[in-house]
């Protein structure tokens, strides 16, 4: 158990609507990062949050936002949803530099 | 930029054969190394991992070394069981606040 969670687990979607997946850490991890993970493929790195702000930023539009809250918990949001977007979606929770302990992830299918 | 290659799969074995799964590696500083496995339907756990050249990382009877010479981390086990059936990914870490890089991963399927 790594004490990240995610929610929902499982999510449909259609193409253009708008989606937001969550994630919360238990053990006060100040940093959260998102990998978007398409089937058959490896985790992409889409972006990072610490004290609330984004930190870096992988090769992902701008339609993909997120944030974090004081508690650290953190929203990924997506606009304009496409087919490609469909993915498991995982957050790693972790301190400034330090080991990334990962959710079980949210898998969005986008019709 | 930074990369990971690992051998593509799927790779099937038969249970207490040996494993290899190949790795290799390009970064422009001096990486951390890991190892996560993905179960059907889960998420990512850290296997193990290694934070400098020479160093062996090992859990559950899966290790991996740390061979900066090769660009290398190949991770091995000895005798597998149907339960290591899984995805196998091999991913680097810079430092401070950049990103996990991930390879593609491997899928392993172990038969009875």
């Amino acid at each position: 158990e790594t004490g990240v969670t995610q929610s929902p687990t499982h999510l449909i979607k259609t193409r253009g609507q708008q989606v937001t997946l969550r994630c919360s850490s238990q053990s006060g991890h100040n940093t959260v990062s998102w990998y978007q993970q398409a089937l058959g493929q490896g985790p992409q790195f889409i972006f990072q949050y610490y004290r609330e702000e984004e930190n870096g930023r992988g090769n992902f539009p701008p339609r993909f936002s997120g944030l974090q809250f004081p508690n650290y918990s953190s929203e990924l949001n997506v606009n304009a949803l496409e087919l490609d977007d469909s993915a498991l979606y995982l957050c790693a929770a972790s301190l400034v530099g330090g080991e990334q302990y990962f959710g079980p992830g949210t898998r969005l299918t986008v019709t | 930029g930074d990369s990971v290659t690992q051998m593509e799969g799927p790779v099937t074995l038969s249970e207490e054969a040996f494993l290899t799964i190949n790795c290799t590696y390009t970064a422009t500083g001096y990486p951390s190394l890991f190892w996560y496995v993905q179960y059907p339907g889960e998420g990512l756990q850290l296997l193990l991992k290694a934070t400098k050249a020479d160093d062996k990382g090992s859990n559950k009877g899966f290790e991996a070394t740390y061979r900066k010479e090769t660009t290398s981390f190949h991770l091995e086990k000895g005798s597998v069981q149907v339960s290591d059936s899984a995805v196998y990914f091999c991913a680097l870490w810079d430092s401070g606040n950049t990103p996990l890089v991930f390879g593609k991963g491997t899928r392993l399927s172990v038969i009875a």
